[in-house]
């Protein structure tokens, strides 16, 4: 069975302050995709990044990043110089390939507010 | 394209009645899935199906019914209403995997679901 956890429930920032957003993930399988979404006041869920268990490059797009450790199964997404337009629900997901469901299976998220 | 949609966006029921959530797509997709969203507790699937004629439950399926008689449509019935089923309710759908490839999964807008 897989699982996600991010044991923060809500992080509160001001403006301009960099945020790390943890996500610690299970599972025996040797091949999974991990991601994370956000989930805006609007209700949709927007994705954000896509990784493979193969691939522990850490990546950057702009303000944002993600550290990817197998060692000690974390996928923690950071947000450099955070602006209001961040606040949102973060949420982690793992998916395993192979399997009929192909189901993500998400953390219970993060709720990020940034103060002005 | 319009993607994933879903129909009612609100609905408000009582306790007992039965209503049927809206889900099509018109990406050709095989794989479609249904996931509810309750507070502190992420998403999480409830039904899913790998192409027309065939599916099969998820992690919280009780309460819910599906059946995939087209590749676009996938609608999820409640059959008597419980005020343990409000909730947001999304659809997705997505290519199915080659191998241990991934394709990304898109999400519709979601329902939001009160039973009083």
């Amino acid at each position: 069975a897989q699982k996600v956890t991010q044991a923060q429930t809500e992080i509160s920032v001001v403006e301009k302050e960099d945020v790390t957003l943890d996500c610690v993930y299970e599972t025996r399988d040797t091949t999974y995709y991990l991601f994370w979404y956000k989930q805006p006041p609007s209700g949709e869920l927007v994705f954000l990044i896509r990784r493979n268990s193969f691939d522990e490059q850490n990546e950057i797009s702009g303000r944002y990043s993600w550290n990817f450790q197998k060692s000690t199964s974390s996928f923690n997404f950071t947000i450099t110089a955070s602006q209001v337009v961040d606040s949102a629900v973060y949420f982690c997901a793992l998916s395993v390939p192979g399997t009929g469901r192909r189901a993500l299976t998400f953390g219970s998220g993060t709720r990020l507010q940034v103060q002005p | 394209n319009a993607g994933v949609t879903q129909t009612p966006k609100f609905q408000v029921l009582k306790t007992g009645q039965s209503m049927t959530l809206q889900c099509a797509q018109d990406m050709n997709h095989e794989y479609m899935s249904w996931y509810r969203q309750d507070p502190g507790m992420g998403l999480r699937l409830i039904h899913y199906s790998v192409g027309a004629g065939i599916t099969d439950q998820g992690e919280v399926p009780n309460g819910y019914n599906v059946s995939r008689s087209t590749t676009e449509d996938f609608p999820l019935r409640l059959l008597s209403a419980a005020p343990s089923q409000t909730s947001v309710y999304f659809c997705a759908s997505s290519l199915p995997p080659k191998g241990t490839s991934y394709n990304e999964q898109f999400f519709g807008p979601g329902t939001r679901l009160t039973v009083l």
